[in-house]
């Protein structure tokens, strides 16, 4: 059974700070995917990264994939205000193709940035 | 272009009662699911279809029924509603493999059973 977990599971920043949020899981896999989710609202889709050694950017969001170590993370760089949310890491179960998507998701990182 | 759908977004149920939770997507994706989020909690899958026809069951199926009969809808149908059973319903849909599976969601319906 594929088992993923994140932490730390409840982090506070301040503003300006970096940090990264770890995504472990327990089976073969090579896909991955982050989501972020807003209080109240639904899950917003950040990376999806396919390959080992993988590396994808977006504004102060920086994820990476490392199969071999079946780790991923999340990198915040200079934390604002409005990165605030919780964010979700999720394996896809299947290798090769052959899961269409069933998706196992961590317990989700709830960040919060301080002025 | 509406992305994915649901209704109702609120629901409460009395134990026993059975209701049916829909979603659409207008992408043309062959791929649907059905997720439940309890609170503080990340999702779980309760069901999913590879195209009209064709349903499988996920991690935590039981206490639901699923039906697709078009590329588009993907109802979910909960029997015998259960205290256990309150909880934040999401349906998503993926364009498959050439997407690499990337999953788009609906805005949720949120259900209490008391």
């Amino acid at each position: 059974e594929l088992k993923v977990e994140q932490n730390p599971l409840f982090l506070s920043m301040q503003e300006g700070k970096n940090y990264t949020i770890y995504c472990n899981y327990s089976t073969t896999s090579d896909r991955l995917y982050w989501y972020r989710q807003d209080p109240g609202k639904s899950l917003e889709s950040l990376f999806v990264l396919l390959s080992n050694g993988a590396v994808k950017q977006e504004g102060r969001l920086m994820a990476s994939l490392d199969t071999k170590a079946r780790l991923s993370t999340l990198h915040i760089t200079a934390a604002v205000h409005d990165l605030s949310a919780t964010y979700f890491c999720a394996v896809d179960g299947g290798a090769g193709g052959t899961s269409y998507g069933k998706l196992t998701f961590g317990q989700g990182t709830i960040l919060t940035v301080h002025p | 272009n509406a992305g994915v759908t649901q209704t109702p977004k609120f629901r409460i149920l009395k134990i026993g009662q059975s209701m049916t939770l829909q979603c659409a997507q207008d992408m043309n994706h062959n791929y649907m699911y059905w997720y439940r989020q309890d609170p503080g909690m990340g999702l779980k899958l309760i069901y999913y279809s590879v195209g009209a026809g064709i349903t499988d069951k996920g991690e935590v199926p039981n206490g639901y029924n699923v039906s697709r009969s078009t590329t588009e809808d993907f109802p979910l149908r909960l029997e015998l509603a259960a205290p256990s059973q309150t909880s934040v319903y999401f349906c998503a849909s993926s364009g498959g493999v050439i997407s690499a599976y990337e999953q788009y969601f609906g805005p949720g319906t949120r259900l209490t059973v008391t």
